[in-house]
């Protein structure tokens, strides 16, 4: 009973190919983060929903595309990856309100080749 | 804009001992949130504390706790009676109360603990 699962947990593509990553909570959380963990392990916000709802895009490039189907699912798309993409990215999740706590998952590492 | 520091790359802690890993922010928000989060090698994001800038108390969860300075926006973590399993990088991360919700990490503090 995974509180905030990604799949998949590792991901080893080749430049130019277009691939998805899934995140599911079942924790009956409102609002959901795309957050990506460089080689020197910073993590920086990508995206964000609310119900359904973009509410985040930082400066990303178009290349990634989020979609939120429902509450319970985010997942992230990427068209044509670049070896700069190569990272671990985090879903995560909270019920906004006052202390809404944000959950990981257990990250996808990406590696483009 | 909101900006964390975490000017300790790596500590180093003896089991049993006590260790504190600094982290400073700069906002002009009166009202946010801090947290601590854990990152072991399984690299699990992991809560481990969270302060209300609202609250002057300073949160606690078993051995974990924080020093939290409003003043001079500081916001130190903690830990007593360090074991093995605490080897991890240590986050530190900032929330305002908008909408958006984002948080913003510092860039990460390595924990060894020394048997």
């Amino acid at each position: 009973d995974t509180a905030v699962s990604q799949t998949p947990k590792y991901l080893v593509t080749q430049m130019g190919n277009d691939k998805s990553i899934k995140c599911e909570q079942n924790l009956g959380h409102d609002t959901m983060y795309w957050y990506k963990q460089d080689s020197k392990k910073f993590l920086k916000i990508m995206f964000s929903y609310n119900n359904k709802e973009l509410i985040i895009n930082e400066t990303v490039p178009n290349r990634f595309s989020p979609k939120s189907p429902d509450k319970a699912h985010l997942n992230l798309h990427i068209n044509s990856l670049e070896l700069g993409d190569s990272a671990v990215y985090f879903c995560a999740s909270s019920q906004s309100g006052r202390t809404d706590t944000q959950y990981f998952g257990p990250g996808t590492r990406l590696t483009v080749l | 804009a909101q900006t964390v520091t975490q000017s300790q790359p790596e500590m180093s802690v003896q089991e049993a001992e006590t260790v504190t890993l600094s982290c400073t922010y700069d906002t002009s928000e009166s009202d946010y949130y801090l947290f601590w989060y854990k990152q072991p090698p399984s690299r699990q994001m992991i809560l481990v504390i969270r302060q209300e800038a609202y609250k002057q108390q300073n949160a606690t969860e078993n051995r974990f706790s924080v020093n939290f300075q409003k003043a001079a926006k500081s916001f130190s973590l903690k830990i007593s009676d360090s074991q093995l399993g605490d080897a991890a990088m240590y986050f530190c991360a900032y929330r305002d109360r908008s909408n958006t919700g984002k948080l913003i990490f510092g860039q990460g503090t390595t924990l060894q603990v020394k048997p």
